[in-house]
């Protein structure tokens, strides 16, 4: 079993639509939680950081954190066309390395 | 403008052959790492160095080569032992190896063998 788990989708959604991503990780000593978005052939960028369990708001966008389920998510609201891209979760104990889930791809459809 | 330059963007190597991979930032992070993208398998680390002159083995580490000599140069040679070079290598950096620092990436050096 792999440490984080993430659909990789790919997921299709109309513009305007809310999108939820989701990640489930099995290593319950995870404190620290991010989400990147990845556009085609670039590097990710970080989109939302969060400590332990909670509910981070930013802009269009919300990172939940489930500790007791093992659950993050990632909504976006009123979905564009240039949320397209790929969103990776990732998280960490504390220490500097970072484990990655696969990545979801995502496309909003005008 | 601060951040991390990966060069080249594309680069193509014959079997047999070393090819070295630069990274460089001007963030002053301490800490500076490798991935490697493959499609439909997330970014694996390669090497990690928290300061310079120092560095350790990430989880594929295998047929590849880093040094860190200086604080905002972290190299990455794929040495002919790399079986399967092909993939995107992604240079990334942190403030410090401290908890819960966020890691910021460069955009990306695309590797093929020919």
């Amino acid at each position: 079993q792999k440490e984080v788990e993430q659909d990789p989708g790919p997921l299709s959604v109309p513009e305007g639509a809310i999108v939820s991503l989701n990640c489930t990780y099995s290593n319950s000593a995870f404190q620290y939680f991010m989400w990147y978005r990845q556009y085609s052939r670039k590097g990710p960028e970080l989109l939302m950081y969060t400590y332990s369990s909670g509910n981070k708001e930013d802009g269009r966008f919300t990172a939940q954190v489930d500790k007791s389920s093992k659950y993050i998510s990632l909504f976006i609201r009123d979905s564009q066309p240039s949320d397209s891209a790929t969103y990776l979760c990732a998280m960490s104990e504390g220490a500097q390395k970072l484990v990655f889930g696969q990545g979801t791809r995502l496309t909003i459809n005008p | 403008d601060g951040g991390i330059t990966q060069s080249p963007k594309y680069l193509f190597r014959k079997e047999g052959q070393n090819v070295t991979l630069s990274c460089e930032q001007n963030l002053n992070h301490d800490a500076m790492y490798w991935y490697r993208q493959d499609p439909g398998q997330g970014l694996r680390l390669i090497y990690y160095s928290q300061i310079v002159n120092d560095f350790q083995k990430g989880d594929i580490a295998e047929g590849y080569s880093v040094s860190r000599e200086k604080k905002e140069s972290f190299p990455l040679t794929v040495t002919s032992a790399q079986k399967n070079p092909t993939a995107f290598y992604l240079c990334a950096s942190s403030i410090s190896a401290l908890s819960g620092n966020t890691i910021y990436f460069g955009e990306g050096s695309w590797l093929t063998v020919v």
